[in-house]
């Protein structure tokens, strides 16, 4: 197992393009949360699944934002009609449970730049 | 709504030295408390983490006590290492009465820690 691994590690888009990144988790967690972080701060929820049902969306997510996890494996966040302020890393989590007992497993991130 | 507080950064100190980085937070039900840390070029990875009040974490020479009293999990390490350069964000994972949590995390805003030989 090599931990959570997230796909691309850049991306590179315009203003109003759509982009997809993908997110495969720890193959025994069932639980799988999306962040985003600025720099200079810390990660902001946006997201999660329990398997394959997405139980929560933080305000943040924003109607052009969707993430899905079909049949409970891997995840895909995607962002359509990209604007400058959509520019972040995005992190990938998983976690067997609700990570309090064993804690949440991190990807290295997708970064995010809208020029 | 949940919050995290860490202390302004970013904190430089020479190699033996003592660090605390002091952190609070603000919770409706009884958090857990993580202490994560991000090293250049990667992931977070945990560090220590409690789960009830009085409960000390500790990891790699790395403390810290959930005060409930004081909101506080402040992380504290007796002498510091240049490898331990990296930015320490604090968190918590809200758990209701009756045992339910949601899962997701709050962070603080990370702390930037430089230690020079």
């Amino acid at each position: 197992d090599t931990g959570v691994s997230q796909n691309p590690r850049h991306k590179i888009t315009k203003r109003g393009q759509n982009v997809t990144f993908r997110c495969d988790p720890i193959s025994e967690h069932n639980r799988l949360y999306w962040y985003r972080q600025t720099l200079g701060q810390g990660p902001e929820f946006l997201t999660y699944f329990q398997n394959e049902a997405q139980l929560e969306k933080s305000r943040l997510l924003s109607d052009r934002f969707s993430a899905e996890r079909p049949k409970g494996s891997f995840s895909t966040l995607e962002i359509q009609r990209t604007e400058q302020g959509d520019s972040a890393m995005y992190l990938c989590a998983s976690s067997q449970g609700t990570g309090t007992l064993y804690g949440y497993t991190f990807g290295s991130g997708t970064r995010l730049t809208v020029v | 709504g949940d919050s995290v507080t860490q202390m302004e950064g970013p904190v430089t100190l020479s190699e033996e030295a003592f660090l605390t980085i002091n952190c609070t937070y603000t919770a409706t039900g009884y958090p857990s408390l993580f202490w994560y840390v991000q090293y250049p070029g990667e992931g977070l990875q945990l560090l220590l983490k409690a789960t009830k009040a009085d409960d000390k974490g500790s990891n790699k020479g790395f403390e810290a006590t959930y005060r409930k009293e004081t909101t506080s999990f402040h992380l504290e390490k007796g002498s510091v290492q240049v490898s331990d350069s990296a930015v320490y964000f604090c968190a918590l994972s809200e758990v209701y009465a009756g045992g339910t949590s949601y899962g997701k995390l709050t962070f603080g805003q990370g702390t930037i820690l430089t230690v020079h030989p």
